[in-house]
């Protein structure tokens, strides 16, 4: 069975400093791996998804992830940390099956 | 912006009713799911639909019933809602060749 794990339920940073939001998974098979970000009262926006290929894929708003097979992780980087990302974050995967298993959610605090 | 509509936004609505919140793609996906979601807390798939004619039930165990006479259309009702009933609920679609997951805004469901 598909899991994600999303060992802190919190990550606080300093405006301007990176950040790095962690996630690991387990499945059988080649991952489809993703990354939202939710909004207060809004529904989830995908940021960016691994398929097969470079293992750093970038996204939207200057996110990027890096897929590391061996320790089956795929943590989600910032280099520069701002104020308006502050929101809750979201992995997911999905095997050769239809559905989504998504983790418990981090919730990013930058500081201003 | 996905194009994926969700109504009501909002919903506050007495014990014992019966309610439909809609949900519509205009992406001619033939995927379409739906989520329970408590405020910040993790997503829970409730229902879902490979194409039309087609609906499951997913990993949350629900009260609620889905139907998807359409491909653009995957309404979901709760014959008699309960307090039990209060959180948000997500709508998603996704398509052939798309790996994501598009979301609407959400229906936050208040019962009293």
């Amino acid at each position: 069975a598909q899991s994600v794990a999303q060992p802190e339920d919190q990550v606080n940073v300093a405006e301007g400093n990176p950040l790095t939001v962690k996630c690991t998974y387990s499945v059988s098979g080649n991952p489809y791996l993703f990354w939202y970000v939710q909004y207060p009262n809004r529904g989830l926006q995908f940021l960016l998804k691994y398929i097969t290929g470079d293992n750093l894929v970038k996204g939207s708003y200057g996110f990027e992830a890096e897929f590391n097979k061996s320790q089956t992780s795929f943590h989600l980087k910032k280099p520069s940390a701002l104020v308006s990302d502050s929101a809750l974050y979201f992995c997911a995967v999905r095997d050769y099956g239809q559905n989504f298993v998504f983790g418990p959610g981090t919730r990013l605090s930058v500081l201003p | 912006e996905a194009d994926i509509y969700q109504t009501p936004r909002y919903l506050v609505i007495g014990t014992g009713k019966k309610i439909t919140l809609e949900c519509s793609q205009t992406m001619g996906h033939d995927k379409m799911y739906w989520y329970q979601q408590d405020p910040g807390m993790e997503l829970h798939l409730i229902h879902y639909s490979y194409g039309v004619n087609s609906t499951e039930k997913g990993d949350l165990s629900s009260e609620s019933t889905v139907s998807r006479i359409r491909t653009e259309h995957f309404p979901l009702t709760l014959e008699s809602a309960r307090p039990s009933h209060t959180s948000q609920y997500l709508c998603a679609s996704s398509g052939q060749g798309a790996h994501e997951q598009y979301f609407g805004p959400g229906t936050r469901l208040t019962v009293t």
